[in-house]
């Protein structure tokens, strides 16, 4: 079956580390996005790519980094540079065309410790 | 930046009654979603009107589209305890096309339905 997966699920972090998110997607799209959602709020974008080696930052993206080595997965990591990441990290794809939905991951929890 | 503004915040309502959100945005738009996400899971796409549609239906779902006041609503009909969660509206903003298609998502509205 086709999909996006995120993993961990869950993930703790000690001040000063850095971590990274893994997000991989079998369903051929070009497009890749993480976005960062806060307790009771809406999603914020942080980057996105759309093709491979090529990406964009977001909104939010100071204390991010991104890399698009292959068209399948779009790793986050989460550095010591960004100081509150405690947040639920959602990933996201589609297809690089005009009027496609996103298919999304299950997210993953960060919590720093 | 919140692209999308959902009106109202929460929602409670009894089963069998109908739920109706609304989406407010601020610039010209190619499409606009609709989203449901359960609690601690992620976002599952529910429908895309286009801008130059103004109603859409899927199942007991209906949306509308008013490009001229920039809002779109989503109507639940006869809702079940199931479509507890929150709704997000997201809109695909006309762009230049080099900075590539990218959805800014709305603070969301809570709907709960109980039994």
């Amino acid at each position: 079956d086709g999909g996006i997966t995120q993993s961990p699920k869950y993930l703790f972090r000690k001040e000063g580390q850095n971590v990274t998110l893994s997000c991989e997607q079998n369903l051929n799209h070009d497009a890749m996005y993480w976005y960062r959602q806060d307790p009771g709020q809406g999603l914020r974008l942080i980057y996105y790519s759309q093709i491979v080696n090529d990406f964009q930052k977001g909104d939010i993206a100071e204390g991010y980094s991104v890399s698009r080595e292959k068209k399948e997965s779009f790793p986050l990591t989460v550095t010591s540079a960004q100081k509150n990441p405690t947040a639920f990290y959602l990933c996201a794809s589609t297809f690089s065309r005009d009027n496609y939905g996103y298919t999304f991951g299950s997210g993953t929890r960060l919590t720093v410790v | 930046s919140q692209q999308g503004e959902e009106d109202p915040q929460a929602l409670s309502i009894q089963e069998g009654e109908n739920a109706t959100m609304n989406c407010s945005y601020k610039t010209s738009i190619n499409n606009l979603q609709w989203y449901r996400q359960n609690s601690g899971r992620g976002l599952v796409h529910l429908i895309l009107i286009r801008s130059n549609e103004r109603e859409k239906h899927s199942g007991r779902l209906r949306v509308t589209l008013d490009t001229s006041k920039k809002s779109s609503s989503l109507l639940i009909t006869a809702s079940r305890a199931a479509d507890t969660a929150s709704y997000f509206c997201a809109t695909d903003a006309v762009r230049i096309k080099a900075a590539g298609n990218k959805l800014t998502f709305g603070g969301g509205t809570r709907v709960l339905v109980k039994p």
